[in-house]
């Protein structure tokens, strides 16, 4: 069974520049999160879709939104991109019994 | 709102040390609590979690953590470290049952070094 998948894996962005990261959930899973692990401050969360609805958002900024689509595989968008943007952004996907947050490996974005 | 904290940044120990790291969170509600652990190089992977029952749990690799409802703890525990734990750890509280409130909440990790 393959696990949560992220796209692209590494990434370099200049200033107020977009960007879409991608998350492909662990198959059956209907509910994923997203979230931004900068240095030294923990995973922050950014943002949880389930069945295609976004049911909450962590403290960022507007320019920080995304979608789940019918497949349950999601986009992370970034506008206006800022230096202490770059961050490694998590994707977590879980199942309908809520028993195990599974992670991707990431997207390492810089914004130089 | 749920929060996390994670008292210990970076802890040192060497080899056969016994381990407990601190984390104590904040929810009025019931709660799932978890650990994960980071590996150098590696995903997020579960080591234990908590929903109900006996607040002693067991997880994989020899860790441990009990639930003190009273204190909003959730402390890991491992009675013997090995070189292979070296990691970052990761405590995480959830609000129990389905609701808008049922994010994930991560403390800031612990970083555990152990010398060889």
């Amino acid at each position: 069974e393959a696990g949560v998948t992220q796209s692209p894996t590494h990434l370099i962005k200049t200033r107020g520049q977009q960007v879409t990261l991608r998350c492909s959930p662990i198959s059956g899973h209907t509910s994923v999160y997203w979230y931004q692990q900068a240095l030294g401050l923990g995973l922050q969360f950014l943002l949880w879709y389930d069945e295609g609805e976004e049911r909450n958002r962590g403290n960022f900024p507007p320019r920080f939104s995304g979608r789940q689509f019918p497949n349950y595989s999601s986009e992370l968008n970034v506008n206006a991109l800022e230096l202490e943007d770059s961050a490694l952004y998590l994707c977590a996907s879980m199942g309908r019994g809520f028993l195990e947050a599974f992670f991707g490996q990431g997207t390492r974005l810089t914004v130089v | 709102a749920q929060s996390v904290s994670q008292h210990n940044h970076h802890v040192i120990l060497s080899e056969a040390a016994s381990l407990e790291l601190g984390c104590n969170y904040s929810y009025g509600g019931t709660v799932n609590l978890f650990w994960y652990v980071q590996y150098p190089g590696q995903h997020l992977q579960l080591l234990l979690k908590y929903f109900s029952g006996d607040p002693l749990v067991k997880g994989i690799k020899g860790f441990e953590a009990e639930f003190i409802k009273s204190k909003f703890s959730f402390n890991l525990r491992k009675p013997s470290v090995q070189w292979s734990d070296t990691a970052e750890y990761f405590c995480a509280v959830q609000s129990s049952g389905y609701s808008s409130a049922s994010k994930i909440i991560f403390g800031s990790g612990t970083r555990l070094s152990i010398r060889p």
